[in-house]
């Protein structure tokens, strides 16, 4: 059974960056297209991007083009996630979701905190 | 980009009876493939979301037959036949038809 394993939560200052990640265990993702999607305190979610390993391709929703990075290395089935430029509204749980949205990662809090 | 509505945004409802909740896209979800890609999502409290649903009524692996989707176009319904306490949780659709993705802003439901 496939698993996604996301890195532990993160403190960051207005300004900096994050970077999380997110391994596949139990299998492997190299062929699989993962998304990464945020929820703030208390409200929805929202699609951030989204990577295609096997032909190297990212997309991003225009919210956060610029900001977000998308990164995967095939090598060791781990996806990363990072963004640039953190304001106190990027304080949210980020997930990382095999594109079928059927297994999901335990979920990262990143807190932006002066 | 897809705007999704969904309807009611609170619901509460009595053990054992049916609960059902609409979402409507802003333009229809009919992939050029002929696929619709409408998914459920379950949020239980303090738990990652969970799929309940896929391309409009496909009850994902595990999901209790109580579960059940359908529509077509641009109006969808999630139906619970008969609520149960762990049925407790905020549920979203989400369209992957479309690029890019966008989820609704969710429906709580809550046990009365």
């Amino acid at each position: 059974q496939v698993q996604l394993v996301q890195s532990g939560a993160e403190v960051r200052k207005p300004g900096s960056s994050v970077k999380v990640s997110c391994q596949a265990s139990g299998g492997s993702f190299r062929s699989y297209t993962v998304s990464w999607v945020r929820q703030a305190p208390g409200q929805g979610l929202e699609w951030m991007g989204r990577i295609i390993p096997i032909v190297d391709t990212t997309n991003y929703a225009q919210k956060f083009q610029g900001r977000v990075t998308i990164t995967a290395d095939k090598s060791t089935s781990t996806n990363y996630m990072e963004l640039r430029g953190l304001r106190s509204e990027d304080t949210a749980v980020y997930y990382c979701v095999r594109d079928a949205f059927d297994i999901w990662g335990q979920g990262t809090m990143v807190t932006v905190s002066s | 980009d897809i705007v999704m509505t969904q309807t009611p945004l609170s619901s509460p409802v009595t053990l054992g009876q049916p609960a059902s909740i609409s979402c409507r896209s802003s333009q229809s979800l009919v992939h050029s493939d002929g696929n619709t890609y409408l998914n459920w999502l379950q949020q239980r409290p303090g738990q990652p979301p969970r799929l309940l649903i896929y391309k409009v009524s496909n009850r994902f692996s595990g999901v209790p037959d109580r579960f059940s989707g359908s529509g077509a176009g641009t109006d969808f319904t999630l139906k619970i036949s008969r609520v149960e306490a762990e049925d407790v949780g905020v549920y979203y659709c989400m369209q992957a038809t479309h690029f890019l993705y966008s989820f609704g802003q969710g429906t709580k439901l809550e046990i009365e």
